[in-house]
């Protein structure tokens, strides 16, 4: 069963700021397979990235996605208000056929 | 536009059975994809509860897999799921979705399930 985890548990940036998050699979991931969501407090998960690396529809450009085999990154280049949220990564397998992290927090310093 | 909706309970009692139907709009559960239950305890992380196929085939969570059951209903364009022998751990916000491989797009909106006496 893979699982991942996400570091840091909470990230402290001013609206600006470059966001850098992590997420480490505990072994390999197709990057197919591999996606990240943004939660906002009341609200479903939203698809930011696909695919590692393919950004949802109507996702802005400044967030991107990185990585491969057991390693993954999601950067968001220029932290905008409306970003300040937790955000999770997701793997797609057999068995299980989803696994999340734990997620991390962006929040405002 | 695929839309869900969730609808059930929104108290059970502990070591009851929790039952949720989830109703999608816009796309025929008959023409593909995965469709399945995640779950949200407050303030916690997500979990996948279990998924099913349009042709019925199931797959859930080793951790839950004892407790759960998942079924279609192509002709009211549906799908439900019911955990068994609850307890306060399940208390949660549970989301139906379609799955894909490439991501989780459509989310219903969710439902607070508490489990209480």
């Amino acid at each position: 069963e893979i699982v991942l985890t996400q570091s840091p548990g909470t990230l402290s940036l001013s609206p600006g700021e470059r966001a850098t998050l992590s997420c480490r699979a505990s072994q390999s991931v197709s990057s197919s397979y591999l996606a990240w969501y943004q939660q906002k407090p009341g609200q479903a998960p939203r698809l930011l990235i696909y695919g590692a690396s393919s950004r949802a529809t109507g996702i802005p450009d400044r967030f991107s996605g990185s990585g491969s085999g057991t390693d993954f990154t999601l950067t968001i280049s220029r932290l905008e208000p409306e970003d300040f949220a937790v955000y999770y990564c997701q793997q797609y397998g057999s068995s299980p056929l989803l696994t999340f992290g734990g997620g991390t927090k962006v929040e405002i310093k | 536009q695929v839309q869900l909706q969730e609808s059930g309970p929104g108290l059970v009692k502990p070591s009851e059975t929790l039952s949720l139907t989830c109703a999608v709009s816009g796309y025929s559960i008959s023409s593909g994809y995965y469709w399945g239950w995640i779950r949200q305890p407050p303030g916690k992380g997500l979990e996948w509860i279990g998924s099913i196929y349009h042709s019925g085939s199931t797959y859930y969570n080793p951790s839950l897999k004892s407790r759960v059951t998942i079924s279609v209903d192509t002709s009211k364009n549906q799908f439900s799921l019911k955990l068994s022998s609850v307890t306060a751990a399940d208390t949660a916000v549970y989301y139906c979705a379609r799955v894909a491989a490439m991501g989780v797009y459509y989310w219903g909106q969710g439902t607070l399930v508490t489990v209480s006496s």
